[in-house]
């Protein structure tokens, strides 16, 4: 176990439709990432926060935003999902920007 | 062209074979280099973290970089069925943190036992 936890495991849903991913960071850590992987693009950063704040995008479209709540875990929103959306989100956790970077399991969703 | 080349495989080898696997790259300014596992379902793990040139040793594990060549390496001695798993190269340039992080697209190995 990474201490990073990602909820759902998996997430089925239909083209149009909205869903949120959650992700528990490391105990201590303030820096939470999300990224995209699929078969053909690899791992894709989508998004940075620490401590509450946005701290650097990467590929995320704007049918997709996040955040960081008080209590640090972060949530990830995708909206009007296409069939290409489907993927693996991972969050990754770490203390600052250069140290003790962890990843989370993932989330599989498929958008059918 | 993608800045981060890797084979996808699957690489097949049997248990006990020396495992060799490489990614190139374009971005001179990369300056640390990272290998991870990632087994089915799961995140990836850090596996190595290496910066600038040279080769660094972890048990089974040697990682390798040839900034001159713009590539990079990870060899697996013994090769166990448990190393079976899916390695991805990751680079950050010297001025980035994580968030400047770019991934190969990860090579499939298979030990068979």
């Amino acid at each position: 176990d990474s201490g990073v936890t990602q909820t759902p495991k998996h997430l089925i849903t239909a083209t149009g439709q909205r869903v949120t991913l959650r992700c528990s960071p490391r105990s201590g850590d303030l820096s939470v990432y999300w990224y995209q992987q699929s078969l053909d693009q690899g791992l894709q950063f989508l998004i940075q926060y620490y401590n509450g704040e946005e701290r650097a995008k990467g590929n995320i479209l704007e049918r997709f935003s996040a955040q960081q709540f008080p209590d640090l875990h972060s949530e990830l929103n995708l909206s009007s999902l296409e069939l290409g959306d489907s993927a693996l989100y991972f969050c990754a956790s770490s203390v600052g920007d250069s140290y003790g970077y962890t990843f989370g399991s993932g989330t599989r969703l498929t958008v059918v | 062209q993608k800045e981060v080349e890797q084979d996808p495989g699957p690489l097949s080898v049997p248990e006990g074979a020396i495992v060799s696997l490489n990614c190139t790259y374009s971005n001179s300014a990369f300056q640390y280099f990272m290998w991870y596992r990632q087994y089915s379902r799961k995140g990836p793990e850090l596996l190595m973290y290496t910066y600038s040139s040279g080769n660094k040793e972890d048990g089974r594990f040697t990682a390798q970089v040839d900034k001159s060549s713009k590539y990079i390496s990870l060899f697996i001695r013994d090769s166990q069925p448990s190393d079976s798993a899916t390695y991805l190269c990751a680079m950050i340039p010297n001025s980035g943190g994580y968030q400047k992080v770019t991934f190969g697209t990860g090579t499939k190995l298979q030990v068979i036992p």
